[in-house]
């Protein structure tokens, strides 16, 4: 149903190493979010961009970055990664424009499990 | 200040019966209200959503209910299959302001259907 794509999957690195993680999505989605997940907890946001370069901080606080220079791309990066860093990273569409409509279902990737060691 | 929760870290049920899960939010502003699955390792996948003009969707196994007065929605799956053991987000979206098209997510509930 949906097409978003997350690389890798799975992500294991050194403290003070400098990642990027992949999002891809090939709807033509203008909004895309990130989203963070610890076990047990609630996901929280970012990130999010309502299009080309457009970018926002989301609720949580993270010393991430975000770009968006095409539509279809949104990578995270870390500059300096770090054990607390390590999370599940989640990248996120939706397909509704700038009007509202009740339509805002968002399409999640498979996520990116960060253990930064 | 959560302004999503599921106060059920988790939930046990029979094949066959029926699962209850429930979701209470504090933020009135909230108007469309979304239930995603989750898989460990996986991202959600969209169940289920309902706008607060309604007060029940049904999509086959999946009903979810909306009470506004009491700030209070659920998701009825009937009959529970072992293969709906996952982990349930309710999630809302308030319209307008700073809060256009964000998803707010609950804790999250574990569901295990036993065979």
């Amino acid at each position: 149903e949906a097409d978003i794509y997350q690389t890798p999957r799975y992500l294991v690195i050194g403290t003070g190493k400098k990642i990027t993680l992949e999002c891809s999505q090939t709807m033509g989605h203008d909004k895309m979010y990130w989203y963070q997940q610890d076990p047990g907890m609630e996901l929280h946001l970012i990130h999010y961009s309502y299009g080309v370069n457009s970018t926002e901080k989301g609720d949580l606080s993270s010393e991430s970055t975000v770009s968006r220079i095409r539509t279809e791309h949104f990578p995270l990066t870390l500059e300096s990664a770090r054990p607390s860093h390590t999370s599940q990273y989640l990248c996120a569409s939706s397909e509704a424009n700038q009007v509202r409509t009740t339509n805002e279902k968002l399409f999640f990737g498979s996520g990116t499990q960060l253990s930064v060691l | 200040d959560q302004q999503v929760k599921q106060n059920s870290p988790s939930l046990s049920v029979q094949e066959g019966r029926i699962s209850i899960l429930n979701c209470d939010y504090t933020n009135s502003m909230f108007d469309y209200f979304l239930w995603y699955k989750k898989y460990p390792a996986e991202g959600p996948t969209f169940l289920i959503s309902i706008s607060s003009i309604k007060d029940k969707n049904e999509d086959g196994r999946f009903t979810v209910f909306l009470n506004k007065s009491a700030k209070h929605l659920s998701l009825h799956i009937v009959p529970s299959q072992p293969g709906d053991s996952a982990v349930y987000f309710c999630a809302a979206s308030a319209a307008g302001g700073t809060s256009y098209g964000k998803l707010t997510f609950g804790q999250g509930t574990i569901l295990t259907v036993h065979p």
